[in-house]
């Protein structure tokens, strides 16, 4: 039972450069989520989708993009990477009415 | 704007003794709140939730109350052990955005031996 799964784990990018993060989930849910992680910042969301073919805006989207084109998997990308992307970002997916199950996330280094 | 706040970024307690962790919200049409744990180097997983029809959820040694008229809830540890030495996050969302969570800043608890 795998649950929510993110590729890579770690991860170090130049500026400028571009890379996806990829989440999958094994259990069916509806939504799923994509957050980063700061120091002080507590979980904030970048994107989030309610179904298949959907997504949206969170609190902190800017230069990133998200695709749904498949219910078990949620694509985070980074057209072009900048120090202030560093972060550990975590992926999310819960079912109606239930709490998220999160991945082990990964960490992005930007230099 | 932060709708979700724990003001205390760090806490250590006694093994064995209460571990009491607050958390404070602005948005008055928040009805759900989760308490999440998170150990270094994995992703948070869930502790405990309670609804706004409640003003006490107990799992355990787990306890969350809520005070609606505060706009306060808290997370009680009793008795508290070493390997609940983690940060905690708590989380809240509204009916108009079931699926959608606002998280706080954490708190991180160290229980000590």
């Amino acid at each position: 039972n795998a649950g929510v799964t993110q590729t890579p784990k770690f991860r170090v990018l130049k500026t400028g450069q571009s890379m996806t993060l990829l989440c999958a989930q094994d259990m069916n849910h509806e939504y799923m989520y994509w957050y980063r992680q700061d120091p002080g910042m507590g979980l904030r969301l970048i994107h989030y989708s309610v179904g298949e073919g959907t997504t949206a805006k969170g609190e902190v989207p800017d230069g990133y993009n998200v695709s749904r084109l498949k219910k078990q998997n949620f694509l985070l990308g980074l057209e072009s990477a900048a120090p202030s992307q560093t972060s550990v970002y975590f992926c999310a997916s819960s079912g109606t009415g239930e709490g998220y199950t999160f991945g082990s996330g990964t960490r992005l280094t930007v230099v | 704007d932060q709708q979700v706040k724990q003001n205390s970024p760090s806490l250590s307690v006694q093994e064995g003794r209460i571990s009491i962790l607050n958390c404070d919200y602005t948005n008055s049409m928040f009805d759900y709140f989760l308490w999440y744990k998170k150990y270094p180097a994995e992703g948070p997983t869930f502790l405990i939730s309670i609804s706004s029809i409640k003003d006490k959820n107990e799992d355990g040694r787990f306890t969350v109350f809520l005070n609606k008229s505060a706009k306060h809830l808290s997370l009680h540890i009793v008795p508290s052990q070493p390997g609940d030495s983690a940060v905690y996050f708590c989380a809240a969302s509204d009916r108009a955005t079931a699926y959608k969570y606002i998280f706080g800043t954490g708190t991180r608890l160290k229980v000590l031996a």
